[in-house]
């Protein structure tokens, strides 16, 4: 596709509910990272890929998020028990990285969650 | 560990007048920069990124910003504000292909 593309754009949940935020990024890009804004605030890593490798979650606030990209193209994140604080915009981006690469992400438009 | 700082979380010009958003880095490694842009409900679009080689950058929508090693900023800059460069802006910073480690974002207000 032209860009990274994520789904749903939006998204209520009530509390307790398991949610599922899917991210198609670039064609052919390699690296695939999700970031959580909240309101007013900076985004804040959660968790990178390298193709299906899962190279680093330690941004993941709790164990009630998970993420993965099994085949190396399409990631789902996804939160199990939502809580009021889940509540955020979560973003993907896509980068090449094909050595020598300037490493520039390409961000999605995001999913804005609500909890309720 | 690396960490930014963006001076002001609110900056107001009028239209025409020079934009100058402010941004310090902590980075123990030579740091790639970022400024990205954020419209209302949408993702974050790149606006100029400082690798390596010249330290002034320049960026899409007349926009530029010059790395400085030893004051440890990378500042935008902007001479003729427009309406639509209302928006919030992010400084971001990382160590190459790593995830990218934000400031808490300036909200630019263009007045008429």
């Amino acid at each position: 596709g032209a860009g990274v593309s994520q789904s749903p754009r939006y998204k209520v949940a009530k509390r307790g509910q398991d949610v599922a935020l899917r991210c198609d990024p670039i064609s052919g890009h390699v690296s695939l990272f999700w970031y959580q804004q909240a309101l007013g605030q900076g985004p804040e890593f959660l968790t990178y890929f390298q193709n299906e490798a899962q190279l680093d979650k330690s941004g993941l606030p709790s164990d009630r998020f998970f993420a993965e990209r099994p085949e190396g193209s399409v990631s789902t994140l996804k939160i199990q028990r939502t809580q009021q604080e889940d509540s955020a915009v979560y973003l993907c981006a896509s980068s090449l990285f094909a050595g020598g690469s300037s490493y520039e992400q390409y961000f999605g438009p995001g999913t804005r969650l609500t909890v309720t | 560990a690396q960490s930014v700082t963006q001076l002001g979380s609110h900056v107001s010009v009028s239209e025409g007048a020079l934009v100058l958003l402010r941004c310090n880095y902590s980075s123990s490694v030579p740091p790639y920069l970022f400024w990205y842009v954020q419209y209302p409900n949408q993702g974050l679009q790149l606006l100029l990124k400082y690798t390596t080689g010249a330290t002034l950058v320049k960026g899409i929508n007349g926009f530029e910003a010059e790395f400085k090693k030893s004051e440890t900023s990378f500042h935008l800059t902007k001479p003729s504000a427009h309406m639509s460069d209302a928006a919030e802006y992010f400084c971001a910073v990382s160590q190459g292909n790593t995830p990218l480690v934000f400031g808490k974002g300036t909200r630019l207000s263009v007045i008429a």
